[in-house]
């Protein structure tokens, strides 16, 4: 089974709107983490967001926020205000287990085009 | 800039040949990922490093091999290439809960 399941290969978004990004998980470990990196064209990986599975609140980083709910396994990501600068590919990753220095595993990502 | 270097950006080389990739960790980091990322497999861990010992292995070749050095850096050598090993290789280093990325080198086996 995929660990990490991002369905939407590729979305649209009109500048200055709200896009979610949509990521389930599974894993059988009460300790995790997720996390969202952006690689634009250029392709760099650029980190964007963590949370960790005991986090009470969801994250948020600017214009970017984790709406994570537990229950459903999944962990979207937000972006709001879109910007022409945020088309690239968005990926999802876990890290399972209490060790912070474990390996990420990666979903096959979701390509953002925002239209001017 | 994530802190995290790598070189070269870009290597072209013909099959059945070697070539190391080198990677600096963040300042203070001393774990070290590597990771590859190509059209069919996605993005997958290669092997990770821990204070110059071996920590975690994935989904890497025995024609590959990696080391981390006193200082830190680390070297992923791949040997005998193959049409199938042109891939972006991602180096990464962590900090308290993050893997930060490096920019990546390009290998195209032609």
């Amino acid at each position: 089974a995929q660990k990490i399941t991002q369905t939407q290969p590729g979305m649209f978004v009109q500048e200055k709107e709200a896009v979610t990004l949509d990521c389930t998980y599974d894993t059988s470990d009460p300790s995790y983490g997720l996390f969202w990196y952006k690689q634009p064209s250029s392709g760099e990986m650029i980190f964007l967001i963590y949370q960790g599975s005991y986090d009470q609140q969801n994250a948020t980083e600017g214009r970017y926020s984790l709406n994570f709910q537990k229950a459903r396994k999944s962990a979207n990501l937000v972006i709001s205000a879109s910007q022409l600068g945020d088309s690239a590919m968005y990926f999802c990753a876990m890290r399972e287990g209490w060790n912070a220095g474990n390996m990420l595993t990666f979903g096959g990502g979701t390509r953002l085009m925002v239209k001017p | 800039d994530s802190g995290v270097t790598q070189t070269p950006k870009h290597l072209i080389t013909a099959t059945g040949q070697r070539v190391t990739l080198r990677c600096s960790p963040r300042s203070g980091d001393l774990s070290v990922y590597w990771y590859q990322q190509s059209l069919d497999q996605g993005l997958q861990f290669l092997i990770q490093y821990y204070n110059g010992e071996e920590r975690a292995k994935g989904n890497i070749l025995e024609r590959f091999s990696a080391q981390q050095f006193p200082d830190l850096h680390s070297e992923l050598n791949l040997s005998s290439l193959e049409l199938g090993d042109s891939a972006l290789y991602f180096c990464a280093s962590s900090g308290r809960d993050t893997q930060y990325f490096g920019p990546g080198t390009r290998l195209t086996v032609l």
